[in-house]
């Protein structure tokens, strides 16, 4: 079975200081990974998506995330945070085959000071 | 294009009553899947269906939960003789189709339900 585990379950960075937001999946073959950021009381945005090719993928807003197969990780990271980062971010793990269903992480929360 | 719509975005409930929560995927999108969200946790999948047919259920409660999105007309989800425990945020996303092209979901703003 699938899995996906954030280690942070809150983090705290300064205005434009950089980020970086772990994530480590389980998963018997090449995984589907994504990013996504939700606002309080809001719905799911997709940050960035990785299905092959380059390791390193670039998404929306300033992120990028790198996936590393030795280690089972797909780390989530910003060079310098804005305030409008604070939020809580999810990373996801689906099935490359037509299963279709998507394993969430529990979720890090961000606060960033001003 | 419109994105996934969901309705109503806040519903309350009292303890026993039914609960439908009606998800629109986007245009041309025939995958749909339901999510859940307890307060401080991730989503957790419920189901998944493509028109008529449910295709992964494991995630759904084995009692008083069930799931339809018909030929025509939005994806329902049924809570029937809501407890306080199914208070959460319920989540759909609909997809173009599964595989490498497909596996992008795109999410709806989601139902607060509250059970009181």
């Amino acid at each position: 079975a699938q899995s996906v585990t954030q280690p942070d379950i809150h983090i705290t960075v300064s205005e434009g200081a950089s980020l970086e937001l772990r994530c480590n999946y389980s998963y018997g073959a090449t995984p589907y990974l994504f990013w996504y950021v939700q606002s309080p009381g809001q719905g799911l945005q997709l940050l960035l998506k990785y299905f092959s090719g380059d390791t390193l993928v670039q998404g929306i807003k300033g992120f990028e995330a790198e996936f590393k197969r030795s280690q089972s990780s797909f780390n989530l990271r910003k060079p310098s945070v804005h305030w409008s980062d604070a939020a809580e971010y999810f990373c996801a793990v689906a099935h490359n085959t037509n299963a279709g269903k998507s394993t969430f992480g529990d979720g890090t929360t961000l606060t960033v000071k001003p | 294009n419109a994105g996934v719509m969901q309705n109503p975005r806040h519903l309350v409930r009292r303890r026993g009553q039914e609960a439908r929560l009606r998800c629109s995927p986007m245009k041309g999108h025939s995958h749909v899947y339901w999510y859940r969200q307890l307060p401080e946790e991730g989503l957790k999948f419920m189901v998944y269906l493509q028109k008529e047919n449910i295709i992964d259920e494991s995630g759904m409660p084995k009692e008083r939960f069930s799931a339809e999105f018909p030929k025509e007309g939005p994806s329902i989800l049924r809570i029937q003789q809501v407890v306080r425990g199914d208070s959460a945020a319920y989540f759909c996303a609909s997809s173009v189709a599964t595989g490498s092209s497909g596996s992008e979901q795109y999410f709806g703003p989601g139902t607060r339900l509250t059970v009181t």
